[in-house]
């Protein structure tokens, strides 16, 4: 079974729609994070929490937000969806202490906004 | 803020060793990452260098010079499997910039 798991894997929604991203993980990692990918581009951090309490924007939290609805549960909420914001978007997560360097990815949610 | 900069695509025959460079600017630095993305795939984690010097890991090798601002991932032995994209990514106290990647075509 895979560690890092996304609901959905694909999802076409229109302009306006609200629309939440869930990601789900089963490594006992503190830390969580959710990323964006577009063509020809790096992974862009959109917001991360390192406990339960503690919810953190990124470089690109602007029409996003998120929710730590427990140690394995990190969801993502488009409020109102936009066309540039489709995107592949990842979910991640790392220990905390010394090996908070690796992060473990899960399989991604490709998301069309039309 | 934070900008990174790698070669966007590079070619090499199977069994050869290919270098992938990366130099970045950042605010804050614990550290130089090196991850693996086949296409429509997840990035997978290949290294990790917080101090100056070279890490081997397999045919995979990295390095750090931090007063240079400057690392690289070197691939040995390349194999048609080793077809993929490489990104390098500073973890700035803890949050992650990557690069926008390096396509590497193994060719035969």
């Amino acid at each position: 079974d895979a560690d890092v798991t996304q609901t959905p894997r694909n999802r076409i929604t229109k302009t306006g729609k609200r629309i939440m991203l869930e990601c789900s993980q089963t490594k006992g990692h503190d830390r969580m994070y959710w990323y964006r990918q577009d063509p020809g581009l790096g992974l862009q951090l959109i917001y991360y929490s390192f406990d339960v309490k503690d919810i953190n924007k990124g470089e690109i939290s602007d029409g996003y937000s998120v929710s730590r609805q427990a140690q394995a549960k990190f969801s993502l909420s488009l409020e109102s969806a936009i066309p540039n914001q489709t995107a592949l978007y990842f979910c991640a997560t790392s220990a905390s202490g010394g090996f908070f360097n690796e992060q473990f990815f899960g399989p991604g949610t490709r998301l069309t906004v039309l | 803020g934070q900008s990174l900069e790698q070669p966007s695509e590079v070619t090499a025959v199977e069994g050869a060793i290919v270098q992938i460079n990366c130099t970045y600017q950042t605010s804050g630095f614990y550290g130089l990452s090196w991850y693996q993305q086949h296409d429509g795939g997840a990035p997978t984690f290949l290294s990790y260098n917080a101090l100056d010097g070279l890490e081997e890991t397999g045919r995979f090798s990295s390095f750090l010079s931090r007063s240079d601002s400057y690392g690289y991932l070197l691939l040995q032995e390349l194999q048609m499997k080793d077809s993929a994209s490489y990104f390098c990514a500073v973890n700035n106290f803890n949050k992650f910039y990557f690069g926008s990647g390096t396509k590497l075509n193994v060719k035969p």
